[in-house]
């Protein structure tokens, strides 16, 4: 079963605007990763935070980690129509090989 | 560098038809591993290598094979080809240090749509 939920499944925003993900994990992690994938593309590494960061930032993109929640954020701020894509959390376990996916956001930006 | 390549990018099975997915990676990387992933299900872990000589099931690995013989290729086998295996199919490749805890970036390759009829 996924370890990770995103949050919403689907979201349509205006250009410009702010867009917000989330995602819930069940079981304590190492870490989270972010990745974005482009229709009928592979997935792209966006952003890693570690369990024992609250915060992080790249470029336009705010990640955010609540532990005790077992939740993280992905925030996209101004954005714009090439941001359309799905985008996946990740998570990371101590000695587990392997990473866990979530199931997606699917964000349209509309022009 | 090429990155993670991935060949066939589209390929129609039938039914008990066996095929082999190639996946191949040009920076070293000891990780490699390979998800399907189908409408609503996000990606979900096949098999998965930590070297040469060593792999692994995911979290679904039935109706899959798979070897590694080089760093470099991590080829997938369906043995005997159902409708259930109608997916995409992504292979990725990581660095892979001791105590791994998946704090690698994931390089992914373009993927293979496969349709079983």
């Amino acid at each position: 079963s996924q370890q990770g939920e995103e949050d919403p499944q689907a979201l349509s925003i205006q250009e410009g605007e702010n867009a917000t993900m989330n995602c819930s994990y069940k079981t304590s992690i190492n870490n989270l990763q972010w990745y974005r994938q482009n229709s009928g593309r592979g997935l792209v590494h966006l952003i890693l935070i570690r369990s024992n960061e609250r915060e992080k930032h790249s470029g336009r993109l705010r990640v955010t980690l609540d532990t005790s929640k077992k939740s993280s954020s992905l925030l996209i701020t101004a954005s714009r129509a090439a941001d359309t894509a799905s985008y996946f959390c990740a998570t990371g376990f101590q000695g587990a090989q392997k990473l866990v996916f979530g199931q997606g956001t699917r964000l349209t930006i509309n022009p | 560098n090429a990155g993670v390549t991935q060949t066939p990018k589209f390929q129609v099975l039938k039914t008990g038809q066996s095929m082999t997915l190639q996946c191949a990676q040009d920076m070293n990387h000891e990780y490699m591993s390979w998800y399907r992933q189908d409408p609503g299900m996000g990606l979900r872990l096949i098999h998965y290598s930590v070297g040469a000589g060593i792999t692994d099931q995911g979290e679904v690995p039935n109706g899959y094979n798979v070897s590694r013989s080089t760093t470099e290729d991590f080829p997938l086998r369906l043995l005997s080809a159902a409708p259930s295996q109608t997916s995409v199919y992504f292979c990725a490749s990581s660095y892979f240090g001791a105590g791994f805890d998946g704090s690698y970036e994931q390089y992914f390759g373009p993927g293979t749509r496969l349709t079983v009829t």
